[in-house]
């Protein structure tokens, strides 16, 4: 079985200030992990993604992630928030293992920019 | 390239109705996902369809029911509908699906409203 645990339901940061989303997962097989962001009314948008390549994983729009085995997290971080990084954000878990899990998403963490 | 296509967009429905939901997967993506997504329970799996074969099934009622045609299109029914089941339910393509890690393209969803 997977897990994802999204350890904030809100964050809010100052526009320029950087950006830290807490996202630690258990799974009992090599996990690909994802972040996805959802803005509203639209569908979710794939960030980046880790399949167990490099540790640290560079995506789209300044966001990069980083795979850390031995605490089972990975947090999504930019050095700088952009008014238009309010969205929420899903990190997501997927097993090679089979079984009727398909993606598994965390409970999603609202960012909020603040002007 | 189109993106995935879901149909329609919006709908509303009384209690005990039935419906079905639209999704036309990107080109040359042979998996569908189905996901629901509430304010209390988040984003979960459905199930997941890969050339015509329902391959994954989360844990839901046997009221939740699909299919997927020999050109990916996949359709998602919902009978005896209930207040609990008013939704966005978000279609996901990719070329081979979550058992295979790879990166799922989501379409915007369809938002179901039961009365």
């Amino acid at each position: 079985a997977q897990s994802v645990t999204q350890l904030d339901s809100h964050v809010s940061v100052s526009e320029g200030t950087p950006v830290l989303l807490r996202c630690n997962y258990s799974s009992s097989y090599s996990p690909s992990l994802f972040w996805y962001v959802q803005h509203p009314n639209k569908g979710l948008q794939l960030l980046l993604k880790y399949t167990s390549a490099a540790t640290l994983v560079k995506g789209i729009n300044g966001f990069e992630a980083e795979f850390k085995k031995s605490e089972t997290s990975f947090h999504l971080t930019k050095p700088s928030a952009h008014m238009s990084d309010a969205a929420e954000y899903f990190c997501v878990v997927s097993g090679a293992g089979g079984g009727a899990d398909g993606l598994t998403f965390g409970k999603g963490t609202h960012l909020i920019i603040q002007p | 390239k189109a993106g995935v296509t879901q149909t329609p967009r919006y709908l509303i429905k009384t209690r005990g109705q039935q419906v079905t939901l639209s999704c036309s997967p990107i080109s040359g993506h042979r998996s569908v996902s189905w996901y629901q997504q509430t304010p209390g329970q988040g984003l979960q799996f459905l199930f997941e369809y890969f050339s015509e074969t329902q391959r994954n099934k989360g844990n839901f009622p046997g009221r939740f029911s699909g299919r997927q045609f020999s050109n990916s299109r996949s359709e998602m029914n919902v009978s005896t509908l209930e207040l609990g089941d008013s939704a966005l339910y978000l279609c996901a393509s990719s070329r081979q699906g979550a058992l295979k890690n790879t990166e799922a393209f989501f379409g915007q969803g369809t938002r179901l409203t039961v009365v």
